[in-house]
């Protein structure tokens, strides 16, 4: 089945422990992106790799770090979490264009308490 | 940088009653998405429309793209429950060298009396 597996669903941690959130997808996607929902704000972009070559900022990509060594995977790792960074994340993917040419599959999501 | 607004933010009907989320981009936009996310699930890509005037359906869901490229809209006809959920537009902007990125609209949540 074609889809985008992100893991964990559901995360609790502390202020300042390292944690990676884990995003594969199983279908050749080049394109890739993390995302943060919060109420009332919508979906803010973290990051995105247009292909494993290429990983830039998105519009929110204070306290984040990914990286894209292989087409499937794009983690997500946020070196010391605070609580502003409690929210509802999402990564996604499409076959090319930053899901311009072709749309974004989203993963089923990652909800991140950090205390 | 490209901005793109939904009203209304929140939207009650009664079952049966029609819907209507308006979708504006402060640029001109190549092409728009729609996407619709149910209560504590992910987004899911409803459709795409390029051409100016372009209008869509899907079942009771008809979806317009303005003329001038720079607002759309989506109008569900006799909503059902199945119809609940966060309905989001997302246009494309330029984002460096080749690249673009969907920008996401904040949403538009429907709600419906059980």
């Amino acid at each position: 089945e074609a889809q985008v597996t992100q893991n964990p669903r559901y995360l609790i941690t502390v202020t300042g422990k390292k944690l990676t959130v884990t995003c594969s997808q199983n279908m050749n996607h080049e394109y890739m992106s993390w995302y943060r929902q919060d109420p009332g704000l919508g979906l803010r972009q973290i990051y995105y790799s247009m292909n494993v070559e290429v990983t830039d900022k998105g519009d929110v990509p204070e306290g984040y770090k990914v990286s894209r060594k292989e087409k499937r995977n794009f983690p997500l790792i946020l070196e010391s979490p605070s609580p502003n960074q409690t929210s509802l994340y999402f990564c996604a993917s499409s076959l090319r264009g930053g899901g311009v040419e072709s749309p974004l599959h989203f993963g089923n999501g990652t909800r991140l308490t950090v205390t | 940088g490209q901005q793109v607004m939904q009203i209304p933010q929140y939207q009650h009907v009664q079952e049966g009653e029609d819907f209507t989320t308006y979708c504006n981009s402060s640029t001109t936009l190549s092409n728009i998405q729609w996407y619709k996310q149910r209560p504590g699930g992910h987004p899911v890509f409803l459709i795409q429309l390029v051409k100016s005037g372009e209008v869509k359906k899907q079942k009771r869901l008809t979806f317009q793209f303005g003329e001038a490229k720079k607002n759309s809209s989506l109008h569900i006809t006799a909503t059902q429950t199945t119809d609940v959920g966060t309905y989001f537009c997302a246009g494309p902007e330029f984002s460096g060298g080749s690249n673009y990125k969907l920008t996401f609209g904040k949403g538009t949540l429907l709600t419906m009396n059980p």
